[in-house]
């Protein structure tokens, strides 16, 4: 089975600053699709970002990029120039292509930006 | 955009009743939804997926009879929690998949958070 694992359950960051979430994976397919999901205190959930594993380019969605690693099955967002409402939980979630269509979620890192 | 509701957002219930929950996706069709269940400060726990004119798929773990589901619609799926006790007492998210050529896009509804007292 497919895991997801986020090893910070907790980061910070100043504002205007930079910060990096990582997320592992574990799988043994081939075709398949990572996500970054935010979740704020409304708890509403957020796709930040989409990342096709076919693709070697690494998606970007204005101040959210990610580093997509297939070989080391690393996906780590990198968030430029934080902003208060950035401060969320954010979840790492793999979908496998043509397979149950569900969605694997990490446990979650709760970042908090300072101001 | 693409947009699911949930209905009630808020409910508080005595032990022993039962409780409805509706997802709705408002501007597409989806004959495949998901409903999630959160614990404070974790993640997201696949319950079932909700199949339209089918039966649910559950997860290893979900009571079938406690936590039933239907699909009614393609724009519809309803989660009723029977018999609910406090430990029943959570947040539950559904999710409805958009089919859009090669990738089908799960949207989220914004959650409904239970209480049985």
């Amino acid at each position: 089975a497919q895991t997801v694992t986020q090893s910070q359950p907790e980061m910070s960051v100043q504002e205007a600053e930079t910060v990096t979430l990582s997320c592992t994976y574990d799988t043994s397919e081939s075709d398949y699709y990572l996500f970054w999901y935010k979740q704020p205190p409304s708890r509403q959930m957020i796709l930040v970002i989409r990342q096709e594993a076919y693709k070697q380019q690494n998606a970007t969605e204005n101040r959210f990029s990610v580093n997509f690693q297939k070989a080391a099955k690393s996906f780590s967002l990198k968030i430029s120039d934080s902003q208060l409402g950035d401060a969320a939980m954010y979840f790492c979630a793999y979908l496998e292509q043509g397979g149950s269509e569900k969605l694997v979620f990490g446990k979650g890192t709760k970042l908090t930006v300072n101001p | 955009g693409a947009v699911v509701s949930q209905h009630p957002s808020r409910v508080i219930c005595k032990s022993g009743t039962s409780v409805k929950i509706e997802c709705r996706s408002l501007d597409f069709q989806a004959t495949t939804m998901f409903w999630y269940r959160q614990f404070p400060k974790q993640s997201l726990m696949l319950m079932a997926t909700s199949n339209e004119g089918s039966k649910a798929t559950y997860e290893q773990g979900v009571e079938k009879d406690k936590f039933l589901i239907n699909h009614a619609s393609l724009t519809l799926s309803t989660l009723t929690v029977t018999s609910a006790h406090p430990e029943d007492s959570s947040f539950y998210i559904c999710s409805a998949r958009r089919t859009s050529g090669f990738y089908n896009e799960q949207f989220f509804g914004p959650g409904t958070r239970l209480t049985v007292l």
